[in-house]
């Protein structure tokens, strides 16, 4: 199975500052990534898609970029209900996996 | 408007066994792959299982492949998910997910609830 290795674990980062987050997959997924923020007590949310396609009501500050093994999840200017852990999921190949996630917390 | 709504979980002795069920409605079921995600408490989260839209391809986790099953009914817009061989690792809220494109394995927009599967003796 495709392995994905998020970094960093802990971000932190105060409002209006811009957040990076990484994944990493252990072989190409090519751009079959997504990306989901979570809150304490509530269902996964999905950002991103297609590596870089913002679902559905998504704010533009949400944005992703990459393809084959490295990804990247960029918040331009974080706001306060930004602050939450993020995965990235690859869905390309069987059995699709998660990252472990980072969380972003306000520092 | 989209809605999903686990249930069945429960208290279950290691060994035995347990049938989640996932009522959907607000959209056309029958167009969509269907997963099951779970996460364990304090932990992150792991994707369990795959449906296709019309029931034929099944995908599983290496960790449940063997004693899990995956199915649909299509006709009542239900997802099921049959758990045997229970063991106190798939303690975890199990969620079901709906593919956010039909027919299409790109990432999942809808999620229910959740329903907690306790596995302990």
């Amino acid at each position: 199975e495709i392995v994905l290795t998020q970094s960093p674990a802990t971000l932190s980062l105060s409002p209006g500052e811009r957040a990076t987050l990484s994944c990493r997959a252990s072989q190409s997924v090519s751009r079959d990534l997504a990306w989901y923020q979570q809150k304490p007590g509530q269902a996964p949310r999905l950002l991103i898609y297609d590596a870089s396609t913002r679902a559905t009501g998504i704010p533009a500050r949400f944005s992703g970029s990459g393809s084959g093994t490295d990804f990247t999840l960029t918040i331009s200017s974080l706001e306060p209900e930004d602050f939450a852990v993020y995965y990235c999921n690859q869905c390309g190949n069987w059995p699709s996996t998660f990252g472990p996630g980072t969380k972003v917390d306000m520092k | 408007q989209v809605q999903l709504v686990e249930s069945g979980g429960g208290v279950v002795q290691p060994g035995r066994s347990l049938r989640l069920s996932c009522a959907a409605s607000g959209f056309t079921f029958s167009n969509y792959g269907m997963h099951w995600v779970r996460q364990a408490p304090g932990k992150g989260l792991e994707w369990v299982a795959v449906i296709s839209y019309e029931g034929s391809l099944k995908y599983y986790a290496d960790s449940v492949k063997g004693r899990f099953t995956i199915s649909r009914d299509n006709f009542k817009n239900m997802l099921y998910l049959q758990m045997n061989s229970l063991r106190g690792e798939d303690t975890a809220l199990y969620y079901c997910t709906r593919e956010n494109i039909p027919r299409a394995a790109t990432g999942n927009d809808y999620w229910g609830q959740g329903t907690l599967v306790t596995v302990s003796s």
